[in-house]
């Protein structure tokens, strides 16, 4: 069975410009969530979709939005870069149910300059 | 505020030198608990799922236990390519929280030959 894959795997941005990630799931895994990794802050959450919905956000500014397509694959957006964004953003297929859990992608290492 | 530490932040150990790595949590309602290992530039690979207290899960060197507030990850006679950062993640209970683990920022673990 396929992993998770998440494209572009690098990207070197300015500041003020926009971003999209992109994250293909686990072949039948309807959730992806979205998490921001940081040296000082660890993995936090950004969202969650669930057929083509969101149904759960962290703590971060409208600037980070994103969308899931009816094949589950997701998308997530940044817009007007900050410095602050360089990060490694990391997609989680997810089961459902009982025993729910989390596989992660490779990760996408966004750069801000 | 739900939270997750692990403790120590960073373990040097020789090879074969057995030890145990912290995590412990104040989330009411755990509906479980994981661990992830990730190397460096990649995404965490999944290791154990938890669910309730007394629970316990092996897998070649490593053995996680629980408890009603924390979790353990046992390493028996470790070899250099266990090397990595551990991470430990809660999962709170359903209402509100779908597709959102909360992370503790790790520990990072050097096994020396």
């Amino acid at each position: 069975k396929a992993g998770v894959t998440q494209t572009p795997r690098y990207l070197i941005k300015t500041r003020g410009q926009q971003v999209t990630l992109s994250c293909s799931p686990i072949s039948g895994h309807r959730s992806v969530s979205w998490y921001q990794q940081t040296p000082g802050q660890g993995l936090q959450f950004l969202f969650e979709y669930f057929s083509e919905t969101q149904r759960n956000k962290g703590n971060f500014p409208g600037r980070f939005s994103g969308r899931q397509f009816s094949n589950s694959r997701s998308e997530m957006n940044v817009s007007t870069l900050e410095l602050g964004d360089s990060a490694l953003y990391l997609c989680a297929s997810n089961t459902q149910g009982q025993g729910e859990t989390q596989y992660f992608g490779p990760g996408t290492r966004l750069l801000v300059l | 505020e739900d939270q997750v530490t692990q403790s120590p932040e960073a373990l040097r150990l020789q090879e074969g030198e057995s030890s145990s790595l912290n995590c412990s949590y104040t989330v009411s309602g755990l509906r479980g608990l994981f661990w992830y290992r990730q190397d460096p530039g990649k995404g965490p690979e999944f290791l154990f799922t938890l669910y309730s207290a007394g629970e316990e899960k092996e897998k070649e060197r490593l053995k996680a236990t629980l408890t009603k507030k924390e979790s353990f990850l046992h390493i028996t006679a470790p070899k250099p390519e266990d090397s990595a950062t551990y991470l430990c993640a809660v999962q709170p209970p359903a209402w509100g929280s779908q597709g959102n683990l909360i992370f503790g920022k790790g520990t990072k673990l050097s096994v020396k030959p």
